[in-house]
Protein backbone atom coordinates (compact mmCIF):
# COMPACT_ATOMS: atom_id res chain seq x y z
CA UNK A 1 0.00 0.00 0.00
CA UNK A 2 1.59 3.74 -1.05
CA UNK A 3 2.60 5.80 1.92
CA UNK A 4 0.72 8.53 3.19
CA UNK A 5 2.10 11.81 4.43
CA UNK A 6 -0.04 14.36 6.65
CA UNK A 7 0.95 17.29 9.25
CA UNK A 8 1.22 16.70 12.44
CA UNK A 9 -0.85 18.64 13.73
CA UNK A 10 -3.19 21.89 12.94
CA UNK A 11 -5.84 23.73 14.73
CA UNK A 12 -9.08 25.53 13.43
CA UNK A 13 -11.30 27.64 14.82
CA UNK A 14 -15.05 26.22 16.11
CA UNK A 15 -17.64 27.60 12.96
CA UNK A 16 -15.02 27.61 10.23
CA UNK A 17 -14.04 24.36 7.67
CA UNK A 18 -11.18 22.23 8.18
CA UNK A 19 -9.05 21.44 5.34
CA UNK A 20 -6.67 18.34 6.49
CA UNK A 21 -4.08 17.76 3.80
CA UNK A 22 -3.08 14.60 2.81
CA UNK A 23 0.11 13.72 0.37
CA UNK A 24 0.05 10.37 -1.23
CA UNK A 25 2.32 10.97 -4.33
CA UNK A 26 3.23 6.63 -4.92
CA UNK A 27 -0.86 6.17 -5.06
CA UNK A 28 -1.63 2.82 -7.52
CA UNK A 29 -4.47 3.27 -9.65
CA UNK A 30 -6.49 0.14 -7.76
CA UNK A 31 -5.73 2.11 -4.46
CA UNK A 32 -8.91 3.89 -2.58
CA UNK A 33 -8.04 6.83 -0.26
CA UNK A 34 -9.95 6.38 3.11
CA UNK A 35 -10.38 8.97 6.07
CA UNK A 36 -11.26 8.11 9.62
CA UNK A 37 -10.93 10.01 12.75
CA UNK A 38 -10.35 8.86 16.11
CA UNK A 39 -11.64 10.37 19.70
CA UNK A 40 -9.67 10.47 22.24
CA UNK A 41 -9.53 7.24 24.23
CA UNK A 42 -12.22 5.79 21.38
CA UNK A 43 -12.01 3.33 18.78
CA UNK A 44 -11.16 5.14 15.21
CA UNK A 45 -14.62 5.92 13.39
CA UNK A 46 -14.70 5.70 9.04
CA UNK A 47 -15.51 8.87 7.61
CA UNK A 48 -15.52 8.62 4.07
CA UNK A 49 -13.50 7.36 1.15
CA UNK A 50 -12.68 7.82 -2.42
CA UNK A 51 -10.95 6.35 -5.67
CA UNK A 52 -10.62 9.35 -7.88
CA UNK A 53 -14.02 11.29 -7.72
CA UNK A 54 -14.51 14.27 -4.85
CA UNK A 55 -17.12 12.35 -2.45
CA UNK A 56 -19.37 14.05 0.11
CA UNK A 57 -21.34 12.33 3.07
CA UNK A 58 -23.11 14.10 5.94
CA UNK A 59 -19.54 14.15 7.81
CA UNK A 60 -17.29 15.49 5.23
CA UNK A 61 -15.90 16.16 1.72
CA UNK A 62 -12.83 14.34 0.38
CA UNK A 63 -10.76 16.36 -2.46
CA UNK A 64 -8.86 14.57 -4.60
CA UNK A 65 -6.70 16.05 -6.89
CA UNK A 66 -6.52 15.05 -10.81
CA UNK A 67 -3.37 13.38 -10.30
CA UNK A 68 -4.51 11.27 -7.24
CA UNK A 69 -1.12 12.05 -5.36
CA UNK A 70 -3.01 14.51 -2.57
CA UNK A 71 -6.10 14.95 -1.21
CA UNK A 72 -7.65 16.88 0.90
CA UNK A 73 -11.06 15.78 4.14
CA UNK A 74 -12.94 19.74 4.48
CA UNK A 75 -15.38 19.33 7.56
CA UNK A 76 -17.55 22.53 6.22
CA UNK A 77 -18.37 23.48 9.71
CA UNK A 78 -16.08 22.48 12.76
CA UNK A 79 -17.29 22.11 16.08
CA UNK A 80 -15.87 20.88 19.31
CA UNK A 81 -16.80 17.59 19.16
CA UNK A 82 -14.27 17.48 15.64
CA UNK A 83 -11.13 17.80 17.96
CA UNK A 84 -9.74 14.11 17.45
CA UNK A 85 -6.54 12.32 15.39
CA UNK A 86 -7.09 12.39 11.55
CA UNK A 87 -5.91 9.22 9.96
CA UNK A 88 -5.34 9.10 5.85
CA UNK A 89 -4.94 5.66 4.63
CA UNK A 90 -4.38 4.54 1.17
CA UNK A 91 -5.64 0.57 0.74
CA UNK A 92 -5.41 -1.76 -2.34
CA UNK A 93 -9.05 -2.94 -3.34
CA UNK A 94 -8.55 -6.67 -3.70
CA UNK A 95 -11.30 -9.35 -3.82
CA UNK A 96 -10.22 -10.26 0.05
CA UNK A 97 -9.68 -7.70 2.63
CA UNK A 98 -6.38 -6.05 3.23
CA UNK A 99 -5.87 -4.43 6.98
CA UNK A 100 -5.87 -0.89 6.95
CA UNK A 101 -2.28 0.53 7.80
CA UNK A 102 -2.56 3.30 10.04
CA UNK A 103 0.51 5.87 10.33
CA UNK A 104 0.15 9.14 13.31
CA UNK A 105 -2.65 11.33 11.73
CA UNK A 106 -2.71 14.41 12.27
CA UNK A 107 -4.29 15.80 15.81
CA UNK A 108 -6.87 18.24 14.83
CA UNK A 109 -7.69 20.52 17.63
CA UNK A 110 -10.96 22.91 16.99
CA UNK A 111 -11.16 26.10 19.63
CA UNK A 112 -13.94 28.20 20.65
CA UNK B 1 -27.89 -2.38 17.70
CA UNK B 2 -25.88 -3.67 15.02
CA UNK B 3 -21.91 -3.47 16.26
CA UNK B 4 -18.56 -4.57 17.18
CA UNK B 5 -18.38 -5.15 21.35
CA UNK B 6 -15.49 -5.44 22.95
CA UNK B 7 -15.29 -6.38 26.48
CA UNK B 8 -13.91 -5.52 29.51
CA UNK B 9 -12.87 -2.36 28.61
CA UNK B 10 -10.51 -2.12 31.15
CA UNK B 11 -8.63 -5.17 32.13
CA UNK B 12 -6.04 -5.20 35.08
CA UNK B 13 -3.60 -8.51 35.01
CA UNK B 14 -0.85 -9.43 36.81
CA UNK B 15 2.83 -10.44 34.99
CA UNK B 16 3.56 -13.56 34.05
CA UNK B 17 -0.64 -13.90 33.25
CA UNK B 18 -2.20 -15.01 30.06
CA UNK B 19 -5.20 -12.92 29.23
CA UNK B 20 -8.06 -13.25 26.46
CA UNK B 21 -9.87 -10.00 25.25
CA UNK B 22 -13.60 -10.51 23.77
CA UNK B 23 -14.57 -9.35 20.56
CA UNK B 24 -17.85 -9.81 18.93
CA UNK B 25 -19.49 -8.88 15.94
CA UNK B 26 -23.26 -9.16 14.39
CA UNK B 27 -22.62 -7.01 11.24
CA UNK B 28 -22.18 -10.35 9.15
CA UNK B 29 -18.57 -9.49 8.22
CA UNK B 30 -16.24 -12.06 6.78
CA UNK B 31 -13.07 -10.49 8.27
CA UNK B 32 -12.10 -9.69 11.50
CA UNK B 33 -8.44 -7.58 13.27
CA UNK B 34 -6.86 -6.64 15.92
CA UNK B 35 -4.58 -3.91 16.83
CA UNK B 36 -2.70 -2.03 19.39
CA UNK B 37 -2.25 1.17 20.19
CA UNK B 38 0.48 2.88 22.48
CA UNK B 39 -0.11 6.29 23.67
CA UNK B 40 0.77 9.02 21.04
CA UNK B 41 0.97 6.02 18.14
CA UNK B 42 -1.16 5.47 15.48
CA UNK B 43 -2.60 1.39 15.37
CA UNK B 44 -0.27 -1.41 15.05
CA UNK B 45 -1.75 -4.85 13.18
CA UNK B 46 -1.56 -7.93 15.38
CA UNK B 47 -3.73 -10.31 13.95
CA UNK B 48 -6.53 -10.71 11.32
CA UNK B 49 -8.65 -12.99 9.57
CA UNK B 50 -10.69 -13.06 6.41
CA UNK B 51 -12.49 -16.49 7.40
CA UNK B 52 -13.75 -18.76 9.72
CA UNK B 53 -10.62 -21.12 10.85
CA UNK B 54 -8.01 -18.79 9.02
CA UNK B 55 -6.47 -16.16 10.32
CA UNK B 56 -2.88 -14.21 9.62
CA UNK B 57 -0.10 -12.51 11.46
CA UNK B 58 0.01 -9.22 11.64
CA UNK B 59 3.06 -6.67 11.97
CA UNK B 60 3.42 -7.60 15.68
CA UNK B 61 2.27 -10.63 16.38
CA UNK B 62 4.55 -12.01 18.92
CA UNK B 63 3.49 -13.02 22.33
CA UNK B 64 -0.40 -12.69 21.18
CA UNK B 65 -2.53 -15.63 19.77
CA UNK B 66 -5.97 -15.87 18.25
CA UNK B 67 -8.57 -17.68 17.05
CA UNK B 68 -11.50 -17.83 14.79
CA UNK B 69 -14.06 -20.52 15.17
CA UNK B 70 -17.15 -18.68 14.75
CA UNK B 71 -17.66 -15.50 12.10
CA UNK B 72 -18.89 -14.03 14.95
CA UNK B 73 -16.12 -13.80 17.84
CA UNK B 74 -12.37 -13.19 16.93
CA UNK B 75 -10.87 -13.50 20.75
CA UNK B 76 -7.23 -12.36 21.23
CA UNK B 77 -5.33 -13.81 24.16
CA UNK B 78 -2.29 -12.06 25.32
CA UNK B 79 -0.04 -14.44 26.63
CA UNK B 80 3.11 -13.60 29.44
CA UNK B 81 5.76 -13.92 26.28
CA UNK B 82 4.45 -10.56 25.18
CA UNK B 83 7.31 -8.24 26.69
CA UNK B 84 5.11 -4.93 26.97
CA UNK B 85 0.99 -5.98 27.30
CA UNK B 86 -0.07 -2.66 28.94
CA UNK B 87 -1.95 -0.85 25.83
CA UNK B 88 -4.96 -0.04 24.50
CA UNK B 89 -6.69 -2.77 22.06
CA UNK B 90 -8.70 -2.59 19.60
CA UNK B 91 -11.17 -5.06 17.56
CA UNK B 92 -12.31 -4.20 13.99
CA UNK B 93 -14.45 -6.11 11.02
CA UNK B 94 -15.26 -5.71 7.38
CA UNK B 95 -17.09 -6.96 4.91
CA UNK B 96 -14.93 -8.39 1.73
CA UNK B 97 -13.55 -6.59 -0.88
CA UNK B 98 -10.90 -3.33 -0.37
CA UNK B 99 -13.53 -0.81 -0.80
CA UNK B 100 -15.52 -1.95 2.44
CA UNK B 101 -15.19 0.26 5.22
CA UNK B 102 -13.47 -1.21 8.67
CA UNK B 103 -15.95 -0.85 11.72
CA UNK B 104 -13.99 -0.32 15.30
CA UNK B 105 -15.04 -1.72 18.38
CA UNK B 106 -14.48 0.86 22.18
CA UNK B 107 -11.50 -1.44 23.06
CA UNK B 108 -10.15 -2.77 25.83
CA UNK B 109 -7.12 -0.71 28.06
CA UNK B 110 -5.13 -3.49 29.13
CA UNK B 111 -2.66 -2.72 32.55
CA UNK B 112 -0.37 -5.04 33.17
CA UNK B 113 1.44 -4.67 36.75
Amino acid sequence: DAKTTQPTSMDCAEGRAANLPCNHSTISGNEYVYWYRQIHSQGPQYIIHGLKNNETNEMASLIITEDRKSSTLILPHATLRDTAVYYCIVRVATKGNTPLVFGKGTRLSVIA
Amino acid sequence: DGGITQSPKYLFRKEGQNVTLSCEQNLNHDAMYWYRQDPGQGLRLIYYSQIVNDFQKGDIAEGYSVSREKKESFPLTVTSAQKNPTAFYLCASSGLGGRYEQYFGPGTRLTVT
